[in-house]
């Protein structure tokens, strides 16, 4: 069984650039989750894909999209970047987006620096 | 969302048992309890999850009172490679969610 696998795992942008995040879902899975977790602090939502479609989304400014394919793999996209956009970005996959209380499998992150 | 309150930090020595207790009031009866624990420059790994009463797996214990309004992990025998962050959350299956700063657990010799 593959686990979550994210990439880049480190980059680094200027402020005002785009930078696009990829992960590959476990083996299964039919969720993604984004979340992004500044130095220090815990996990924020960001949103999730279910199925192709997006399934949710937390506080988070619009120039914060994403993508899920066929093959469930997932793309965030961040555009105009910020300074406090640098943090560790995380993809989480899991089994069912709709209902029940799913297990998260996290991937080992991207670790985002805006210059 | 039910906010949870977690200590800060946790200090202990290997072989020793670590509790670490969660506090969520505002619990709702669809809501579920899980933690995480989180090592640095990794995501985060789930440990265990219940309802009420006790779960037990290979890694941990979950202790949950009759009205929900806490929970309780259990790390029995602690060694130096359970030093990492653990995070309690309560949801109900809608991970719309953001965990809390969660606890640094610290296991020394």
């Amino acid at each position: 069984e593959t686990g979550v696998t994210q990439s880049p795992t480190h980059l680094i942008k200027t402020r005002g650039q785009q930078v696009t995040l990829r992960c590959s879902s476990q083996s299964g899975h039919n969720t993604v989750s984004w979340y992004q977790q500044a130095l220090g602090q815990g996990p924020q939502f960001i949103f999730q894909y279910y199925r192709e479609e997006e399934n949710g989304r937390g506080n988070f400014p619009p120039r914060f999209s994403g993508l899920q394919f066929p093959n469930y793999s997932s793309e965030l996209n961040v555009n105009a970047l910020e300074l406090d956009d640098s943090a560790l970005y995380l993809c989480a996959s899991s089994e069912e987006g709709l209902a029940g209380i799913e297990t998260q499998y996290f991937g080992p992150g991207t670790r985002l620096l805006v210059l | 969302l039910a906010k949870t309150t977690q200590p800060i930090s946790m200090d202990s020595y290997e072989g020793q048992e670590v509790n670490i207790t969660c506090s969520h009031n505002n619990i709702a009866t669809n809501d579920y309890i899980t933690w995480y624990q989180q090592f640095p420059s990794q995501g985060p790994r789930f440990i265990i999850q219940g309802y009420k009463t006790k779960v037990t797996n290979e890694v941990a214990s979950l202790f949950i009172p009759a009205d929900r309004k806490s929970s309780t992990l259990s790390l029995p025998r602690v060694s130096l490679s359970d030093t990492a962050v653990y995070y309690c959350l309560v949801a109900a299956g809608d991970y719309k969610l953001s965990f809390g700063a969660g606890t640094t657990v610290t296991v020394r010799a």
